[in-house]
């Protein structure tokens, strides 16, 4: 079965402290793979993707394909960054059906 | 361009009753895809449709059915409600669905069943 994996139901840190949100899927190919964030009584909305390659809000996430894992990192938290995170990957079979991991809470504390 | 929406936002049934959300998409987006997301399972994939087809379903029971209209919005459907049907109902567009492009989410319709 095809999987996204987040291990951590909840990450805690200190304002500026690194943070590091950890994600791995099963291997299919070359996936695409995304991270979406939520942010308190907002919707879900696309933080980064592997394809783009993109610094969004600090954040960062290389994909490792021997470790099969998607990261998300950030150097330095900052408190608006507290949300729900999810990992999500599209399933191999195409079109626009999303595997999510279980989704991590970051809390920053000031 | 305005986003994503879904009507209604809540919405309270008793078991047995059904219910049917709407979703109307980005404008020119023509693929949208359903979610439910619960405190247990998380988020899973319900459906998609593009061109008023489903190309895609998730391991559901045949209570959750869906449409899509020929101006892209769409309704899910869920009959004979059970109490774990309790969830936030996603719904999310994106211009060709094809997995690689970023979907677009609305705020969700939260069903309570009682």
């Amino acid at each position: 079965a095809q999987r996204v994996t987040q291990p951590e139901k909840l990450l805690s840190v200190f304002k500026g402290a690194p943070v590091e949100l950890k994600c791995n899927y099963s291997y299919s190919g070359s996936p695409e793979l995304f991270w979406y964030v939520q942010y308190s009584r907002q919707r879900l909305q696309l933080l980064l993707r592997h394809i783009s390659r993109e610094s969004i809000k600090g954040f960062t996430a290389d994909l490792n394909k021997g470790e099969t894992s998607f990261h998300l990192k950030k150097p330095f938290a900052q408190e608006e960054d507290s949300a729900m995170y999810y990992c999500a990957r599209p399933h191999p079979g195409g079109y626009n059906k999303l595997i999510f991991g279980a989704g991590t809470r970051l809390a920053v504390h000031p | 361009k305005a986003g994503v929406t879904q009507t209604p936002r809540y919405l309270i049934k008793t078991r047995g009753q059904q219910v049917t959300l709407s979703c109307s998409p980005i404008s020119g987006h023509r693929s949208v895809s359903w979610y439910q997301q619960t405190p247990g399972q998380g988020l899973q994939f319900l459906f998609e449709y593009f061109s008023e087809t489903q190309r895609n379903k998730g391991n559901f029971p045949g209570r959750f059915s869906g449409r899509q209209f020929s101006n892209s919005r769409s309704e899910m459907n869920v009959s004979t409600l059970e109490l774990g049907d309790s969830a936030l109902y996603l719904c999310a567009s994106s211009l060709r669905g094809t997995g690689e492009e970023t979907q677009y989410f609305g705020p969700g319709t939260r069903l309570l069943v009682l």
